[in-house]
C-alpha cells in the first residue's frame, strides 16, 4: 500500500482564494510526523509545515494550515489567500519513528494561482 | 546564506562515464540525506549518514552507487557506469541531530543528472 497518497495531480485555484490540498497517509506507527513541501520549478524542496502524530491542535504557519484528522489518516493543507507565487509542485511526506530517519513523499500536486 | 548546497547544479553525461556529486549541509546539521526524485515524481530515500558513519541505505542504492561523509561534514555519492535510468534529480537534505520525527529536512537544490 501507498503510505502517502495526494490524489490530485493537478489544482487551479483563483488569485486571493484558498485551496486544500488533500493528503491521506498509512501506518500503524503511533509516533509520526507529516510535512508538507512545496517545489517550485527552480527543483528546491522548500519546508513548508509540520504535524506531529501527537499534536492535538492543528499546525499553522502564516497562510498556510494543516487539516489533520487522525481517525481517517489525513492532513490536508490548507493554503489562504493564495498568490502567484504559490504556483508550485506541493508534496505532503511523512517520517514514522520505527523507519528511521527517512521521509517518504507522495506522488505531489502542481498548484496553479490563476489571476 | 548558509543552507544546504550542491555541486554542481547540472551534469550531462554519456552512458557508462562515472559521475560524482557534492553535499555541503547546514553547518551545524549531523545527520545528511540524499534523495532521488524522477519527472513527476516525490522524492526517493537513498541513504542516511549520522556524522560519518552510513546508517541507513534504500535497495534503490544498487552496487553501482556509492555515498561517503568522511568527515562528518559534507557528503559525496559517486554514481559508476551510468544508465539512462540514472537521469533524474538528486537531492541532499540534512537535519539537526536529534531523534524525533519532529525535526524537518533542509532541502538543497539539487542536482539534476541527465544520462545520454
Amino acid at each position: 500500500a501507498q503510505k502517502i497518497t495526494q490524489t490530485q495531480p493537478g489544482m487551479f485555484v483563483q488569485e486571493k482564494e484558498a485551496v486544500t490540498l488533500d493528503c491521506t497517509y498509512d501506518t500503524s506507527d503511533q509516533s509520526y510526523g507529516l510535512f508538507w513541501y512545496k517545489q517550485p520549478s527552480s527543483g528546491e524542496m522548500i519546508f513548508l509545515i509540520y504535524q506531529g502524530s501527537y499534536d492535538e491542535q492543528n499546525a499553522t504557519e502564516g497562510r498556510y494550515s494543516l487539516n489533520f484528522q487522525k481517525a481517517r489518516k489525513s492532513a490536508n493543507l490548507v493554503i489562504s489567500a493564495s498568490q502567484l507565487g504559490d504556483s508550485a509542485m506541493y508534496f505532503c511526506a511523512m517520517r514514522e519513528r520505527k523507519e528511521g530517519n527517512k521521509l517518504v513523499f507522495g506522488a505531489g500536486t502542481i498548484l496553479r494561482v490563476k489571476s | 546564506d548558509t543552507g544546504v548546497s550542491q555541486d554542481p547544479r547540472h551534469k550531462i553525461t554519456k552512458r557508462g562515464q562515472n559521475v560524482t556529486f557534492r553535499c555541503d549541509p547546514i553547518s551545524e546539521h549531523n545527520r545528511l540525506y540524499w534523495y532521488r526524485q524522477t519527472l513527476g515524481q516525490g522524492p526517493e530515500f537513498l541513504t542516511y549518514f549520522q556524522n560519518e558513519a552510513q546508517l541507513e541505505k534504500s535497495r534503490l542504492l544498487s552496487d553501482r552507487f556509492s555515498a561517503e561523509r568522511p568527515k562528518g561534514s559534507f557528503s559525496t555519492l559517486e554514481i559508476q557506469r551510468t544508465e539512462q535510468g540514472d537521469s533524474a534529480m538528486y537531492l541532499c537534505a540534512s537535519s539537526p541531530n536529534r531523534d524525533s520525527t519532529i525535526y524537518e529536512q533542509y532541502f538543497g537544490p539539487g542536482t539534476r543528472l541527465t544520462v545520454t
